[in-house]
């Protein structure tokens, strides 16, 4: 089945560490994004990369730095710059231009600093 | 971007039709009108999406204004599974981003 996959779903991390996050995708997307979702709160855009080797700083980049090396693949590195990252991480794709095309959405990680 | 204003939370019974509203004064002429919904703990979806007409599709109708200030998506038959959080998003011209501006929905409840 087509999708995006996003692993691990929750992850924990000590203060202080790096942590990467995993989104892969199956649907042939050139486009695809990290978004960042606090509680009671709608997404904000972390990055987003339209091709390969390609990527853009969204709203809220301070802290955090993506690859995209392959067509597939847009792994998302929380620093340890930055300085609130417990969260929940979505990541989706989508065609890379056009105003009336659908996001796909991955089930999301959730991420908790201790 | 244009901004876009919905009511915090709704309530609905279950087989009932619902009605969630979405005003957004200041779209521009080329902004598309799009809704996502969030399920609990899990990723926006796409439902729908319309420019000046009325859409419909399996999952819900879209209902735009004359003057496209303000939209309307419309759940038939409301079923509990339908418990989310629906995102009005306008998407404009703006380059090839294609990103969504998501603002606080609105949270809509469906009781048995």
């Amino acid at each position: 089945d087509g999708g995006i996959t996003q692993s691990p779903k929750y992850l924990f991390r000590k203060e202080g560490q790096n942590v990467t996050l995993s989104c892969e995708q199956n649907l042939n997307h050139d486009a695809m994004y990290w978004y960042r979702q606090d509680p009671g709160q709608g997404l904000r855009l972390i990055y987003y990369s339209q091709i390969v080797n390609d990527f853009q700083k969204g709203d809220i980049a301070e802290g955090y730095s993506v690859s995209r090396e392959k067509k597939e693949s847009f792994p998302l590195t929380v620093t340890s710059a930055q300085k609130n990252p417990t969260a929940f991480y979505l990541c989706a794709s989508g065609e890379s231009s056009g105003r009336n095309n659908e996001q796909f959405f991955g089930p999301g990680t959730r991420l908790t600093v201790l | 971007d244009a901004k876009t204003t919905q009511p915090n939370s709704m309530e609905s019974n279950e087989e009932e039709p619902v009605h969630l509203p979405c005003n957004h004064s200041t779209i521009s002429g080329t902004d598309y009108i799009h809704w996502y919904r969030q399920l609990p703990s899990q990723g926006p979806e796409y439902v729908i999406h319309g420019l000046t007409s009325n859409v419909n599709n399996r999952m819900a109708s879209l209902a735009i204004a004359e003057d496209r200030k303000s939209s309307t998506l419309i759940l038939h038959r409301a079923t509990l599974r339908d418990a989310a959080v629906y995102y009005c998003i306008l998407r404009g011209y703006g380059g090839a981003t294609n990103k969504l501006i998501f603002g606080t929905g609105t949270l809509l409840a469906v009781q048995p």
